[in-house]
């Protein structure tokens, strides 16, 4: 079955770098888009951006251009979300959710667990 | 890029029905997806294309848009429906693509 699995949870002092991974299965990787959810504490899902697997074409929300990088490794199926300088209002869980179209309509129709990442002194 | 609004909130008693309103600016033909979030778990998609379900998802949960106006219906309302729901639309702009709405906490009385 289609699977995404995300790495662990991290605990970073500010400042730092963290690259997090969400490895899927059960279907052709460069046939789906990769999506980047983020969710603070408490709060709302915020969408990151995509990341195109048959090109490499990362699209990133206009609040996620900068620090936050999304890359593959193809050879083994895995997408990865970068993040540096990290800064306390990073703390949150991140989602990686397969992009998937009917009828040229876009949607997340299977998500990963979720990594939470931590930012403290 | 869109805007898309929810009531924060929607309590319901059990078999009884909830709807959960999510107003999107200029909906046009952009179709509306709508998600699942129960506490501690990664949201599920439950409504897709406005009304379609995926397998696995009870009839009990249906959508429908109405024009600028989506709506997720939970009939015979269950104790697991308790979780918190989002509508999602793909937007045409680059850098807004994959907006969510703020979300609706359906609680069960």
């Amino acid at each position: 079955q289609v699977q995404l699995v995300q790495s662990g949870s991290e605990l970073k002092k500010p400042g730092a770098s963290v690259k997090l991974s969400c490895k899927t299965s059960g279907y052709m990787f460069n046939k789906y888009g990769i999506n980047w959810v983020r969710q603070a504490p408490g709060q709302g899902l915020e969408w990151m951006g995509w990341i195109n697997t048959n090109t490499g074409n990362p699209t990133y929300a206009q609040v996620f251009k900068g620090r936050f990088v999304f890359s593959l490794d193809t050879s083994v199926s895995t997408a990865y979300l970068q993040i540096s300088a990290l800064k306390a209002e990073d703390t949150a869980k991140y989602y990686c959710a397969r992009l998937t179209s009917v009828f040229g309509n876009y949607h997340m129709d299977v998500w990963g667990h979720g990594t939470t990442v931590t930012v403290s002194s | 890029s869109y805007v898309l609004t929810q009531p924060p909130s929607v309590s319901v008693a059990p078999g009884q029905t909830a709807k959960i309103t999510c107003g999107v600016q200029n909906l046009g033909t952009k179709s509306v997806h709508w998600y699942q979030q129960k506490p501690g778990q990664a949201p599920v998609l439950v409504i897709y294309n406005d009304n379609d379900r995926p397998s696995g998802i009870p009839e009990r949960l249906s959508g429908s848009t109405s024009g600028n106006t989506a709506t997720l219906t939970i009939s015979r309302v269950e104790d697991g429906d308790e979780a918190d729901y989002y509508c999602q639309v793909w937007g045409t702009s680059s850098d807004h693509r994959g907006v969510f709405g703020n979300g609706t906490k359906v609680t069960v009385l």
